[in-house]
């Protein structure tokens, strides 16, 4: 069975610009939430999607946005780039009971 | 709010020793789950143990088992024979079983493990 995949897996983007970014969860799995990682913060939850809806949003700001497919896929979205923004941004698939299963995470560097 | 702690930012084992890393966790929910994640220097974030609160029984993978104290709501996790491979920052995580609040884990700040040869 596959793993989650994140792409890209590095990404270097410039203050004010907008990126992207996919995760595809294992198959079967219809909950896919997000997180970012970094050393001053740990890890925070961003938000999760199921079955194409947004369940669950953490506390970041409105230029953080994501959406999911009927595929289960799922991207997110940071609009208006800030150098506090660099971070590893993790996606995690939810299985049926409760286990999250990680990506590789994209890391994300904004100059 | 739920809130996840680990008191250890780093911890050190000899290798073939046991080491216990502690977690504690504060919620107002009966129905959860807790977990044990590796994070090696790779950054993949790999489950370790998973503990559904219901379950009196603490639960054991291998080498890998955990200290459940639900009244207490500590969760800590022991590393039998310790291997240089187990290296890795460990978080202790919590996810509520409240279908609202199901994809949403709170993690702690982490523990640095190293293993000494």
């Amino acid at each position: 069975k596959a793993g989650v995949t994140q792409t890209p897996r590095y990404l270097i983007k410039t203050r004010g610009q907008q990126v992207t970014l996919s995760c595809s969860p294992i198959s079967g799995h219809r909950s896919v939430s997000w997180y970012q990682q970094t050393p001053g913060q740990g890890l925070q939850f961003l938000f999760e999607y199921f079955s194409e809806t947004q369940r669950n949003k953490g506390n970041f700001p409105g230029r953080f946005s994501g959406r999911q497919f009927s595929n289960s896929r799922s991207e997110m979205n940071v609009s208006t780039l800030e150098l506090g923004d660099s971070a590893l941004y993790l996606c995690a698939s939810l299985s049926q009971v409760g286990e999250a299963f990680f990506g590789q995470g994209t890391r994300l560097t904004v100059v | 709010a739920q809130t996840v702690t680990q008191s250890q930012p780093e911890m050190s084992v000899q290798e073939a020793e046991t080491v216990t890393l502690s977690c504690t966790y504060d919620t107002s929910e009966s129905d959860y789950y807790l977990f044990w994640y590796k994070q090696p220097p790779s950054r993949q974030m790999i489950l370790v143990i998973r503990q559904e609160a219901y379950k009196q029984q603490n639960a054991t993978e291998n080498r890998f088992s955990v200290n459940f104290q639900k009244a207490a709501k500590s969760f800590s996790l022991k590393i039998s024979d310790s291997q240089l491979g187990d290296a890795a920052m460990y978080f202790c995580a919590y996810r509520s079983r409240v279908n609202t609040n199901a994809g949403k884990s709170t993690f702690g700040d982490g523990t640095t493990l190293t293993v000494k040869p």
